[in-house]
């Protein structure tokens, strides 16, 4: 099975910095990687695709990058709405197993 | 607008099983698979499985094999996930979730809609 892992676990950052997020697939995936955003409460909320693509709707300050095994999404001039937990997800291994990393949790300095 | 709903918060014991419904609209059901994913509180996003509500084709994570059934009904665009065997470990929100895909000569998959998500409580 592929496992994802992501670094930090956690994060403290504050309004307007730019702060980026690793995450590391145990073997290549190509670009089969997504993004996802949950606040406390909610359902996750799809933010990249395929590496880099950005979702519809989602602000131009989310970017990511990488392919093979390393991956990274980038926040550029942090809101205050971008306080929450940012997940990676695989979409490589057939048959499908769409594993995520454990989470990274950004907090407010 | 497309959308996904749940049905309401359960409680069961131990041993028992629990059956979450899940209704699409705003698009064709067939067209997309369903993926059920788990979150336990305070914990990280656990896949589940996926369906095919064409075929009602299924895979399941190695984990939930022979625990879990995942079926459809496509008259009413109803996904529906059936956990048996329940223990307290199995407390967590369960959510449904449309797998969309974009064609860049290969076929991306990725979570595009949620449901709000099934409480499930475990508890002698």
């Amino acid at each position: 099975d592929i496992q994802m892992t992501q670094s930090p676990s956690s994060l403290s950052a504050s309004v307007g910095d730019r702060v980026t997020i690793t995450c590391r697939a145990s073997q290549s995936i190509s670009s089969y990687l997504n993004w996802y955003q949950q606040k406390p409460g909610k359902p996750p909320k799809l933010l990249v695709y395929a590496a880099s693509s950005l979702q519809s709707g989602v602000p131009s300050r989310f970017s990511g990058s990488g392919s093979g095994t390393d991956f990274t999404l980038t926040i550029s001039g942090l809101q205050p709405e971008d306080f929450a937990t940012y997940y990676c997800q695989q979409s490589y291994s057939t048959p499908y197993m769409y594993t995520f990393g454990q989470g990274t949790n950004l907090e407010i300095k | 607008q497309v959308q996904l709903v749940q049905s309401g918060a359960e409680v069961k014991k131990p041993g028992a099983s629990v059956k979450v419904s899940c209704k699409a609209s705003g698009y064709t059901f067939a067209s997309y698979d369903i993926n059920w994913v788990r979150q336990a509180t305070g914990q990280g996003l656990e896949w589940m499985g996926w369906m095919n509500p064409n075929s009602g084709n299924t895979g399941y994570a190695q984990k939930f094999q022979g625990r879990v059934t995942m079926t459809r009904n496509t008259s009413i665009s109803t996904a529906y996930m059936e956990l048996s065997s329940l223990r307290s470990e199995d407390t967590a929100v369960y959510y449904c979730v449309r797998m969309y895909y974009s064609n860049y000569g290969y076929y991306y998959y990725y979570m595009d809609v949620w449901g709000k998500g099934t409480t499930v409580t475990v508890s002698s």
